[in-house]
């Protein structure tokens, strides 16, 4: 069983739905970081976690440590939301540091 | 636009042969991250530096190495590559040197090993 896992794989949304993507893991950890990838390959870093809540703009990112899972919501999809959404757990102390990615979620909003 | 460059774009070359790529942090940023992306492995994280210093190591392998110079750029030599290095490699920067800084990913090189 992978450390992180993602849910669902591919995901489907006509524009304007509201949309979830799902991270578990099954180790402690210090962060949770959420990072898109655009079809072209880019990466942006969207959110890091470690506690509650964070939005910016149409984004909203929970994490519920004492179930090990965290959410990623686009509120108003739109097409340009289309990309590839990973978490990824973040496991440091001191110099050691473990940063376990998910495979990530294929999102494709449709017009 | 992330601030963050880096070079080459594309690499193609041989198993065997060693090869540099080279990021440059955006202005005022003294960590730079290097990651890995391959089909079959995903995204890993290899190697942080911090001000010209090692901070933080992943699943970097033996036949890889990296440095940060004075002037905060990087470069992640790769040698003895196999067809299996063969992968997107990004590296990305942030201001501190604690990983929840928030960070800023550069386009990525594309590496082609045959």
């Amino acid at each position: 069983k992978n450390e992180v896992e993602q849910s669902p794989q591919n995901l489907t949304a006509q524009e304007g739905e509201f949309i979830t993507i799902n991270c578990s893991y099954s180790v402690g950890i210090s962060a949770l970081h959420w990072l898109q990838q655009h079809p072209g390959g880019g990466i942006v870093s969207l959110f890091m976690l470690s506690s509650g809540k964070k939005k910016h703009g149409r984004l909203i990112a929970t994490i519920n440590i004492q179930e090990k899972h965290s959410s990623l919501h686009i509120t108003a999809s739109h097409p340009r939301d289309s990309a590839v959404y990973i978490c990824a757990v973040l496991n440091s102390g001191g110099s050691n540091y473990k940063l376990t990615f998910g495979k990530g979620t294929l999102l494709t909003v449709k017009p | 636009d992330s601030g963050v460059t880096q070079t080459p774009k594309h690499l193609i070359t041989a198993t065997g042969q060693r090869v540099t790529l080279r990021c440059s942090p955006r202005s005022g940023d003294l960590s730079v991250y290097w990651y890995q992306q391959s089909l079959d492995q995903g995204l890993q994280f290899l190697i942080q530096y911090y001000n010209g210093e090692e901070r933080a190591k992943g699943n970097i392998l033996e036949r890889f190495s990296a440095q940060q110079f004075p002037d905060l750029h990087s470069e992640l030599n790769l040698s003895s590559l196999e067809l299996g290095d063969s992968a997107l490699y990004f590296c990305a920067s942030s201001v501190g040197q604690e990983v929840i800084d928030e960070q800023y990913f550069g386009p990525g090189t594309r590496l082609t090993v045959t």
